[in-house]
């Protein structure tokens, strides 16, 4: 069981809007640490979608954005397209394990 | 632009030690802004991050909990890579292993993956 926690999966029609959300505890996202999230297309690596909460590395477009408050934090998708079929990790770091934890991802069917 | 090139058997025995390599370009595994983890994934685990090596004055190593006891991350200054080993395998460390940067708390590279199955 993954120390954050996501929705196993999420769906939506082109053009939609989703959102996934990752729930923490006081020792991670809830103590301050930033949250970060990844983009797993098949057999690739992941990719850094969303760091520091909110910012958008270069190249990744603005129908990505992130946030978070309290004890979780959202990755929301709009203008969805059928590339944007792939699983989605939240990341952050954890006082009491001291050390990076994950979430255990969620899968974005587009339909 | 930063690359990150895994290499290593993909085939351990059990009780065995796992060795990977990843070799690093476009940075450097001394870097005093940057960290050298190694994660892996699997669908029993799902991405878990193993540990990681960097350089702040001297070098430094951080371990994740449930493997401390069996993992050793070191840097290779001369290559310019950095190794991962993990000792003692059983069937549960099947799975694929990733290297990745780490800069302000995130891991912007990754490599490429390798699957390693842990079986006789």
């Amino acid at each position: 069981q993954s120390v954050l926690t996501q929705p196993p999966s999420v769906s939506g029609a082109p053009g939609q809007r989703v959102a996934i959300s990752c729930t923490g505890s006081s020792s991670n996202i809830g103590a301050g640490y930033d949250v970060h999230w990844y983009q797993q297309l098949p057999g690739t690596a992941p990719k850094v979608l969303i760091y520091g909460n909110s910012n958008r590395p270069s190249g990744v477009p603005d129908r990505f954005s992130g946030s978070k408050s309290g004890t979780s934090a959202s990755l929301a998708i709009t203008g969805l397209q059928a590339e944007d079929e792939a699983d989605y990790y939240c990341h952050s770091y954890d006082s009491s394990l001291s050390g990076w934890v994950f979430g255990g991802g969620t899968k974005l069917t587009v339909l | 632009q930063v690359q990150l090139q895994q290499s290593g058997p993909g085939l351990v025995e059990p009780s065995q030690t796992l060795s990977l390599t990843c070799a690093i370009s476009g940075d450097s595994v001394s870097s005093n802004s940057a960290g050298w983890n190694w994660l892996r994934q699997s669908p029993s685990r799902g991405l878990e991050w193993l540990g990681r090596t960097y350089y702040r004055s001297k070098w430094r190593s951080e371990y994740t909990v449930s493997v401390k006891s069996r993992i050793t991350i070191n840097p290779d200054t001369s290559k310019n890579q950095f190794s991962l080993q993990l000792s003692s395998v059983t069937p549960e460390d099947t799975a694929v292993y990733y290297c990745a940067r780490g800069r302000d708390g995130y891991l912007d590279y990754w490599g490429q993956g390798t699957l390693v199955t842990v079986s006789p």
